[in-house]
């Protein structure tokens, strides 16, 4: 079974946010949830990542509810460039397992 | 520069050839994982290990073996080749504690 589940695409006007969710109702209290994006078909990039508060960096925000069971990757202001597909992954702390999902494609446009 | 490599990042090859997918990371990280990427399914964990001589199963090892001999090299070796295993394979490296995975750039593998 997935361990996330994602919108399969999404579109986002140059310049908005882009406010990509994730469902991860199954997610255990030893497990984080990080985000990264993949453009074509090249290397999966970090975005972000948190376990249960939220967290902000260059790239993005992550939202995580108080429950766990969801989050929300914000890019402030998307750009062409952020055209890619996000994935959102669950992981067991310290261990080297990433879950990833189908990923949502974002497709930013002019 | 802090990188992970793979090789070679394209591959044709017959069934039943023996190959070997190598990667290489210079960042001393102790985690190393492979993941293959098929259209619609996402990324799918091979196998990985959490340091050198220690690997494990992930989600679909069948038909798949690696080694850690030393801990900046990890290669996927494809015993017999077939072609279900025409993917897009990554390979990643992961430091202890809770931070992100860095991700090769990728080997394309086609198997006729």
């Amino acid at each position: 079974d997935a361990k996330t589940t994602q919108p399969t695409s999404m579109d986002c006007a140059e310049g908005r946010a882009a406010n990509l969710p994730c469902n991860h109702s199954t997610i255990s209290g030893n497990e984080y949830v990080y985000w990264y994006r993949q453009i074509h078909s090249q290397g999966p990039q970090y975005i972000i990542h948190g376990l249960k508060n939220n967290e902000t960096n260059e790239m993005a925000s992550l939202i995580i509810t108080e429950d766990r069971k969801s989050s929300t990757l914000i890019l402030p202001h998307a750009t062409l460039r952020d055209t890619a597909v996000y994935y959102c992954i669950v992981r067991l702390r310290n261990f080297n397992k990433f879950y990833f999902g189908s990923g949502t494609k974002l497709n930013v446009k002019p | 520069e802090a990188q992970v490599t793979q090789n070679p990042r394209y591959l044709i090859t017959v069934t039943g050839k023996k190959l070997t997918v190598t990667c290489s990371q210079n960042m001393n990280h102790e985690y190393m994982s492979w993941y293959r990427q098929d259209p619609g399914l996402g990324l799918r964990q091979i196998y990985y290990s959490m340091n050198v001589e220690v690997t494990d199963k992930g989600d679909v090892p069948e038909g798949y073996k690696v080694s850690r001999k030393e801990k900046r090299n990890f290669p996927l070796i494809l015993e017999s080749p077939s072609p279900n295993q025409t993917s897009l394979y990554f390979c990643a490296s992961t430091p202890t504690g809770d931070t992100e995975a860095f991700f090769g750039q990728g080997t394309r593998l086609t198997v006729v």
